[in-house]
């Protein structure tokens, strides 16, 4: 079975460029998560989508961060302009409530931006 | 407001058990999960706690007590491999909130 798929791993872009994260998730799963993680702030829950449609997005700091999910097996995180303090590594994750695996939120491998 | 704490580094010797702490306030509570994440890769799912008690997995058990708003995660028979940060985690209604991880080093 494959995991959630994230691409690119690894981003460097300059100040004010638009950046664009992608993710599969896992066949079946209903419930997808963008996080962000740093070493100052963690890890971050930026949004979360149920079945395509935006649950969450409390968490995503500010305009220039924008999700889509335009089908159950793909979904993007942009980011325009892109700012230094951007620089982090973002991980997709993806989970079912149903059956025993309910809940638990399996998680891609990241993709790592660094923002000059 | 929501609050998860746990220390942020702890030290063990190889083959020796070690429990690693973790309390919450959060506004709601569906469950307690803990994660392992080496470093350079994704958390990994290790356990699930909704109700009070222990939950055990092999080498890995975590407890639960709702009442006091605290966990831990037991890790006994300690090996080189499972140096790693291991975070707590509460999820509200769907989502997941993070603590910020304790990260453990384990010397031979």
């Amino acid at each position: 079975d494959a995991g959630v798929i994230q691409s690119p791993r690894h981003e460097v872009t300059e100040m004010g460029q638009e950046v664009t994260l992608r993710c599969k998730p896992i066949s079946g799963h209903d419930y997808l998560f963008w996080y962000r993680q740093t070493m100052m702030r963690g890890l971050e829950l930026l949004i979360y989508f149920n079945n395509n449609v935006p649950i969450d997005d409390s968490g995503m700091p500010e305009d220039r961060f924008s999700a889509k999910m335009p089908n159950a097996s793909f979904s993007t995180l942009k980011i325009q302009p892109s700012e230094p303090r951007d620089s982090a590594v973002y991980f997709c994750a993806s989970s079912t409530n149903g059956g025993a695996q309910a809940y638990e939120q399996y998680f891609g491998p990241g993709t790592r931006l660094t923002v000059t | 407001g929501q609050n998860i704490d746990q220390p942020t580094e702890m030290t063990a010797t190889e083959g020796a058990i070690v429990q690693i702490n973790c309390t919450y306030q959060t506004s709601g509570f569906n469950g307690l999960f803990w994660y392992q994440q080496h470093a350079g890769e994704a958390p990994t799912f290790l356990s699930y706690n909704v109700l009070d008690g222990l939950e055990e997995k092999g080498r890995f058990s975590s407890f639960l007590s709702r009442s006091k708003g605290y966990s831990y995660l037991l890790l006994k028979e300690l090996q080189m491999k499972d140096s790693a940060s291991y975070l707590c985690a509460v999820r509200g209604y769907n989502k997941l909130i993070f603590g910020a991880g304790t990260r453990l080093a384990v010397h031979p």
